[in-house]
């Protein structure tokens, strides 16, 4: 099973401002996700970060409000831009296991975004 | 109408208990489905797989049907460890963007 690491664990940030997580991964992985968990909701796929081309992103969400980054296959940075209090939620970073496109995810530990 | 329903809950249950959350999509082309654990303030873990001729780890059964699109978990005297929030999750015909259900909070108590 993999190994992921989220960072920061959790921050506390000002309207206007932008954050990058973190995710890496011990091993080496084709895609890496982003999801979106706010409160009372369930998880939403924000995009899909492949290596060595740009993200793919789900109906609702945009590059320019949040860019990734994947320079490697064990690395990939999330960035939320200017900030508003309704981004205010728990980003995890998730691999697949197993077969590709079967569902089975490992999760990171996810990291809790609060704007005020 | 919202892809993957799941019933909210609380379900509080004592020790030893069966309890069943069932959740129904909509999507009727759907390829797999999941059952992911999801402790307070942690990420979500698969549970395990729903197959289509239904399928048991230890105490815990999934169920699929089909025709009606439904998914039922099934667990078997109850541990207080068990207590946790169950997501139902869809695997739509095509791309990664899985379904996620809200989720059912599951209480086990002494």
């Amino acid at each position: 099973s993999a190994v992921i690491s989220q960072k920061p664990s959790r921050d506390i940030c000002q309207r206007g401002t932008s954050l990058t997580i973190q995710c890496q991964v011990d091993s080496q992985v084709t895609m890496m996700f982003w999801y979106r968990q706010q409160p009372g909701q369930s998880l939403t796929l924000i995009a899909t970060a492949n290596q060595g081309s740009e993200a793919t992103y789900e109906s609702g969400f945009v590059i320019d409000k949040f860019p990734i980054s994947r320079p490697n296959l064990t690395f990939s940075t999330l960035t939320v831009s200017n900030m508003s209090p309704e981004d205010s939620s728990i980003y995890l970073c998730s691999v697949e296991q197993g077969s590709a496109n079967t569902g089975e995810l490992f999760f990171g530990e996810g990291s809790r975004l609060t704007v005020l | 109408r919202k892809e993957v329903e799941q019933d909210p809950g609380p379900f509080n249950v004592p020790e030893g208990a069966t309890v069943a959350f069932n959740c129904t999509y909509s999507n009727s082309a759907s390829q797999s489905f999941f059952w992911y654990r999801q402790d307070c303030r942690k990420e979500p873990k698969l549970l395990m797989s729903v197959y289509s001729s239904g399928n048991e780890d230890g105490r815990f059964t999934a169920q699929l049907n089909r025709a009606s699109q439904y998914i039922s978990l099934l667990i078997r005297d109850s541990k207080l460890s068990d207590s946790a929030t169950y997501l139902c999750v869809v695997n739509p015909i095509s791309g990664y963007a899985l379904n996620f259900g809200k989720g059912t909070s599951l209480l086990v108590t002494p």
